[in-house]
C-alpha cells in the first residue's frame, strides 16, 4: 500500500535551472512532510520539512511547497548544482515521533 | 555536528544466525527508530522507540525482531533467525521529542544473508 507516490523514478536538470521534484500522499492524517538526500552508500541527510498549516517553507535554494486539498508536495531547488545530484526521498508523517512513510524516491542529475 | 552512528556498516551472516545491528543515538534525542531498504526498493518503517518501550511497530516487525536500549547510550535491533530476506540495508534514526522535528538518520549497516 503506498501512501507516499514519486511517480518520477529520475530527473535530469541543467546547472543554474530550477530543478522540480513531485510527491503525492493519500493518508490525510498525514501532518508533517519532509525531503530527504540520499547518496549511495549512506543514510538520508534531512533537507527541510514542511507541516500541514503551512503551504510554503524555504530554505536558501530550496522550497517545500505543500497543497493539502490536492495532496501533493513539491520540491524546488533554484539553482540547481551539480553538488545536487542524488536521489530525493519525500516522506510524510502523522507527527515528530511518528514513523516516516517514504516514496520509492527521484533521482536527480545535474549536469554542467 | 552530532550525528547517529552505526556498527558495524557491514555484517554478513549465515541463515538462520542472530545478528545485532548497533545504533548510538543523536545524545539528546529521546525517540529512536529503525529502517530498511532493500536493494532497490524504498525505505521501510521498522520500529520506534520511546521511553524505553515500542511506541509504534509495522508488520515486517516480526517476533523474529527485537529492540533493545541497553544503556544509556546504545541502541540495537536483534534479528533472532535471519533469512535471506533479511538482507538489506538498515538505519537507525532518532530525533527529539516535540512539534515538526525531523529524524536524523545513520549510515547504515548493510545486512548479507547467505
Amino acid at each position: 500500500d503506498q501512501q507516499v507516490k514519486q511517480n518520477s523514478p529520475s530527473l535530469s536538470v541543467q546547472e543554474g535551472r530550477i530543478s522540480i521534484l513531485n510527491c503525492d500522499y493519500t493518508n490525510s492524517m498525514f501532518d508533517y512532510f519532509l525531503w530527504y538526500k540520499k547518496y549511495p552508500a549512506e543514510g538520508p541527510t534531512f533537507l527541510i520539512s514542511i507541516s500541514s498549516i503551512k503551504d510554503k517553507n524555504e530554505d536558501g535554494r530550496f522550497t517545500v511547497f505543500l497543497n493539502k486539498s490536492a495532496k501533493h508536495l513539491s520540491l524546488h531547488i533554484v539553482p540547481s548544482q551539480p553538488g545536487d545530484s542524488a536521489v530525493y526521498f519525500c516522506a510524510a508523517s502523522r507527527n515528530s515521533g511518528y514513523a516516516l512513510n517514504f516514496g520509492k524516491g527521484t533521482s536527480l542529475l545535474v549536469t554542467p | 555536528e552530532p550525528e547517529v552512528t552505526q556498527t558495524p556498516s557491514h555484517q554478513v551472516t549465515q541463515m538462520g544466525q542472530e545478528v545485532i545491528l548497533r545504533c548510538v543515538p543523536i545524545s539528546n534525542h529521546l525517540y529512536f527508530y529503525w529502517y530498511r531498504q532493500i536493494l532497490g526498493q524504498k525505505v521501510e518503517f521498522l520500529v520506534s522507540f520511546y521511553n524505553n518501550e515500542i511506541s509504534e511497530k509495522s508488520e515486517i516487525f516480526d517476533d523474529q525482531f527485537s529492540v533493545e536500549r541497553p544503556d544509556g547510550s546504545n541502541f540495537t535491533l536483534k534479528i533472532r533467525s535471519t533469512k535471506l530476506e533479511d538482507s538489506a540495508m538498515y538505519f537507525c534514526a532518532s530525533s527529539t521529542p516535540g512539534e515538526d522535528t525531523e529524524a536524523f538518520f545513520g549510515q547504515g549497516t548493510r545486512l548479507t544473508v547467505v
